[in-house]
């Protein structure tokens, strides 16, 4: 069981250029989430998605765009980078809702590193 | 809007108990958990309280109370390897499917 992984661990961009980071999951949730986190501060949610074939906007969408075209991945997508993107990515996945506490559990990857000069 | 606030750092020496606040305003309320995050790792999840009250794990214990919107993190017998960044985040939305996270405490644990 691998969890929960990310690619690339990390990467430096120019302004303007785009890339894809994808997440991977190998314990059929149904949730994903892509969260961003600044020095010093907390995750903000990019988007998300509640199953195959479905995203949703999260807190800071502006920028970026998904894709859940198969359960196990999860796309984040930067079509013209900017500086301002510069920030650690952490996907994480989450079984369907319920109300024991492992169902609120989030299982995050290890994380992206982006620099955008 | 939602916001959560949660003390920016916290020092305790090795042995010691200390207590994390979380004060929140949201709507949709669905839970309150809690992760911890050592410098360059991922999160990772420590509790999660949808009903008011303490619930115990070991050496740590979250309690919430929703009609005062806050919750907290307790934690006992300090070791060294406790020193992290300790993040509150609530579960809310219209069918609970998001989270939203506080700021961060950094704890430092001295000998």
């Amino acid at each position: 069981n691998a969890g929960v992984t990310q690619t690339p661990k990390f990467r430096v961009l120019k302004t303007g250029q785009s890339m894809t980071l994808l997440c991977a999951q190998d314990m059929n949730h149904e949730y994903m989430y892509w969260y961003r986190q600044d020095p010093g501060m907390g995750l903000r949610l990019i988007h998300y998605s509640v199953g195959e074939g479905t995203t949703a906007k999260g807190e800071v969408p502006d920028g970026y765009n998904v894709s859940r075209l198969k359960k196990q991945n999860f796309l984040l997508g930067l079509e013209s980078a900017a500086p301002s993107q510069t920030s650690v990515y952490f996907c994480a996945s989450r079984r369907l809702s319920g109300w024991t506490e492992s169902d609120n559990e989030q299982f995050f990857g290890p994380g992206t590193r982006l620099t955008v000069l | 809007g939602q916001s959560l606030e949660q003390p920016s750092e916290v020092t305790a020496v090795e042995g010691a108990i200390v207590q994390i606040n979380c004060t929140y305003q949201t709507s949709g309320f669905y839970g309150l958990s809690w992760y911890q995050q050592h410098d360059g790792g991922a999160p990772t999840f420590l509790s999660y309280n949808a009903l008011d009250g303490l619930e115990e794990t070991g050496r740590f214990s979250s309690f919430l109370s929703r009609s005062d919107s806050y919750g907290y993190l307790l934690l006992q017998e300090l070791q060294m390897k406790d020193s992290a960044s300790y993040f509150c985040a609530v579960r809310e939305g219209n069918y609970g499917q998001n989270f939203v996270f506080g700021p961060g405490t950094r704890l430092s644990v001295l000998p």
